[in-house]
């Protein structure tokens, strides 16, 4: 079935610092894909998205592109602050199926020290 | 307004109880989701409704027992609790299942503590 695998956390870093939070998938459709933010004591909310290969998603300086040839949706953001902290999931939909779902990753937990 | 809204957010119960956890949208969605998250952060689909009527039915024990009333409510109702039943219960919902966007709407989640 389908799947998706990020990275294992926790992941710390120093404010201003480089992130890459690495995502992989396994699917036999066309996925939509995903990063979805969860912040300490609240629900998932989507940080953005791509629909198609070669698709770029973006919002808050994170950024993450569609790669089919890697089956890959790393996230990427070039300067994090300690407000980013919060635990990370990549997720795919499969817009094939007639009750799609969301499959999430694992999560990563992101650390931001100031 | 909260979108997406749960209750209760804590829940503390022995074992061998029933208890229901409810959830309500007022996003005006078709279809509206319960995920399991265990201690590990790890999410995992259980139900989907769409409409009321159920279209996703995860490997869940029959004790779990989802009811969607509307389409603007879906309750999960947990028979004899046990000690692996502890987690967070997260209610979600979403635009339409056919022309899936994948956003989905999260509630802020209901911890359970089976004693």
């Amino acid at each position: 079935g389908d799947s998706v695998t990020q990275m294992e956390g926790p992941v710390t870093l120093s404010e201003e610092a480089f992130l890459t939070i690495n995502c992989t998938y396994t699917a036999t459709g066309y996925p939509s894909l995903f990063w979805y933010v969860q912040y300490p004591g609240e629900g998932l909310q989507l940080l953005l998205k791509a629909t198609k290969a070669d698709d770029k998603g973006s919002n808050k300086g994170f950024e993450a592109t569609y790669r089919k040839e890697t089956t890959s949706f790393h996230l990427e953001k070039g300067s994090v602050q300690v407000s980013d902290s919060a635990v990370y999931f990549c997720a795919l939909s499969d817009r094939g199926s007639s009750a799609s779902k969301i499959i999430f990753g694992s999560g990563t937990r992101l650390s931001i020290r100031p | 307004d909260t979108a997406v809204s749960q209750t209760p957010k804590y829940l503390v119960t022995q074992m061998g109880n029933d208890k229901s956890i409810k959830c309500e949208q007022n996003l005006g969605h078709d279809t509206m989701y319960w995920y399991k998250q265990d201690s590990k952060k790890f999410l995992k689909i259980m139900f989907s409704y769409n409409n009321k009527e159920l279209i996703i039915n995860e490997t869940v024990p029959n004790r779990f027992s989802p009811k969607s009333p509307d389409k603007a409510h879906l309750n999960l109702h947990i028979n004899s609790l046990e000690l692996g039943d502890s987690a967070v219960y997260f209610c979600a919902s979403s635009q339409d299942v056919g022309h899936h966007t994948g956003e989905l709407f999260f509630g802020e989640g209901s911890r359970l503590t089976v004693l």
